[in-house]
């Protein structure tokens, strides 16, 4: 399967942990963003990457959210010391390389998050 | 800004009704739009698209047409299923020198009944 990769698919954490989050982008495709996902609304965009670099960032809360994607390994969404407002799907999607974007985003499966 | 309207939702269909979800954009540029479906409990899939005026995008009986007079695109189909039932999401995007942008619209919750 080339398409976009997440994990975990589900994932529990208490108040105050760590949660982190992955994505395998399609295989050449080197843009990935990550979206939010509340219970009975929309996507909300949080961060486009380009390899080693943030692009985007103005959807990203300020604090206690980071995002990365390395040269080498998966995209990661990291969220510390998580509250319970945190509970939600997150998706991740690529696109292909800047002069071949078809505007067409490619998204995985989502990994929902659930904070006690 | 750059943004994406659709008609609030959710709608109620009954099988092999009619379906229209309407959308229409602003933008500064001259966007491809989109629609996304997105089936319980999974990711957004590509349903289909236009890149320039007055294209027609079709996919699985789906049709939808980019009107640039009226800034809309909007969604139709002329016999839904139950199969149909999901959240379907209106999206533009623009192909920039450094940041190619894509903006979706809040997404519209079908339910179709037999």
């Amino acid at each position: 399967n080339a398409g976009v990769m997440q994990n975990p698919r589900h994932l529990v954490r208490r108040r105050g942990q760590e949660a982190r989050l992955r994505c395998s982008p399609v295989k050449g495709h080197s843009h990935v963003y990550w979206y939010r996902q509340l219970p009975e609304e929309g996507l909300k965009f949080m961060v486009y990457l380009q390899k080693e670099n943030i692009i985007d960032e103005s959807g990203m809360p300020k604090e206690r959210f980071s995002a990365e994607f390395p040269k080498e390994g998966p995209s990661i969404l990291r969220i510390q010391q998580v509250v319970r407002g945190d509970s939600a799907a997150y998706f991740c999607a690529s696109s292909g390389t800047s002069g071949t974007f078809t505007g067409e985003l490619f998204f995985g499966e989502g990994s929902r998050l659930t904070v006690l | 800004g750059d943004s994406v309207t659709q008609m609030e939702g959710p709608v109620t269909l009954s099988e092999e009704a009619f379906l229209t979800i309407n959308c229409t954009y602003t933008a500064t540029g001259y966007p491809s739009l989109f629609w996304y479906v997105q089936y319980p409990g999974e990711g957004l899939q590509l349903l289909l698209k236009a890149t320039k005026a007055d294209d027609k995008g079709s996919n699985k009986g789906f049709e939808a047409t980019y009107r640039k007079e009226t800034t809309s695109f909007h969604l139709e189909k002329g016999s839904v299923q139950v199969s149909d039932s999901a959240v379907y999401f209106c999206a533009l995007s623009l192909v920039g020198t450094s940041y190619d942008k894509v903006i979706f619209g809040p997404g519209t919750s079908l339910s179709v009944i037999p």
